[in-house]
């Protein structure tokens, strides 16, 4: 699976929008990026993927640059239980037999009243 | 719905002894993942399940960290004579099924050997 390097720590200001960057400069055509997020004492949480469109759910938004080489995860209105490590994740789609995510050690979050 | 639940929260043990974690995964989800986290790093890959097999047990450090899912569904992730480096965070993931690439994660036991 591709490496991803993402900035170790990042402030937010409550209210505004958190932007979280990933490069993954090697990723590979049949590759994915996935977010996780990990809350202090809590297990990872899913929060969205994408292999090349722009995506959203409820919880955020994922944008792809159209090289594949790097994303942005937006949560669209920080609030302080947005505050945790989040961690961009890149592997191939279905793989029997590679199933496992490779964590990196992620973007500690800080939501700032 | 309920979501993975694991036990004990905490395992505190002494060196030298051996330990059972437990991991109760999402009704139905077929595949199963052990990692491990250490402090102030991201999860690591320690074990896959898919079904009662062992699909991938490349990230079991050695011969003391043994796994188990005899039936398809409950987890124990066994280890044998703890040392020190074993304090970690223990956590158990499930996934509908292989390749299905959203896996959801309990809260972890964390385990201290004195």
């Amino acid at each position: 699976d591709a490496k991803t390097t993402q900035p170790p720590s990042m402030d937010c200001a409550e209210g505004r929008a958190a932007n979280l960057p990933c490069n993954h400069s090697t990723i590979s055509g049949n590759e994915y990026v996935y977010w996780y997020r990990q809350i202090h004492s809590q297990g990872p949480q899913y929060i969205i993927h994408g292999l090349k469109n722009n995506e959203t759910n409820e919880m955020a938004s994922l944008i792809i640059t159209e090289d594949r080489k790097s994303s942005t995860l937006i949560l669209p209105h920080a609030t302080l239980r947005d505050t945790a490590v989040y961690y961009c994740i890149v592997r191939v789609g279905s793989n029997f037999g590679n199933e496992k995510l490779t964590f990196g050690t992620g973007t500690r979050l800080t939501i700032i009243p | 719905g309920a979501g993975v639940s694991q036990t004990p929260s905490n395992k505190v043990t002494e060196k030298g002894k051996y330990v059972e974690l437990r991991c109760d995964p999402i009704s139905g989800h077929t595949a199963l993942y052990w990692y491990r986290q250490s402090l102030g790093q991201g999860p690591e890959f320690l074990i896959y399940f898919q079904g009662t097999g062992a699909a991938d047990d490349s990230g079991l450090p050695n011969d003391r960290f043994f796994a188990v899912r005899p039936e398809g569904s409950v987890s124990t992730l066994k280890i044998q004579r703890t040392e020190r480096g074993d304090s970690a965070v223990y956590l158990c993931a499930s996934s509908i099924g292989p390749g299905e690439l959203t896996q959801y994660f309990g809260p972890g036991t964390r385990l201290l050997v004195l």
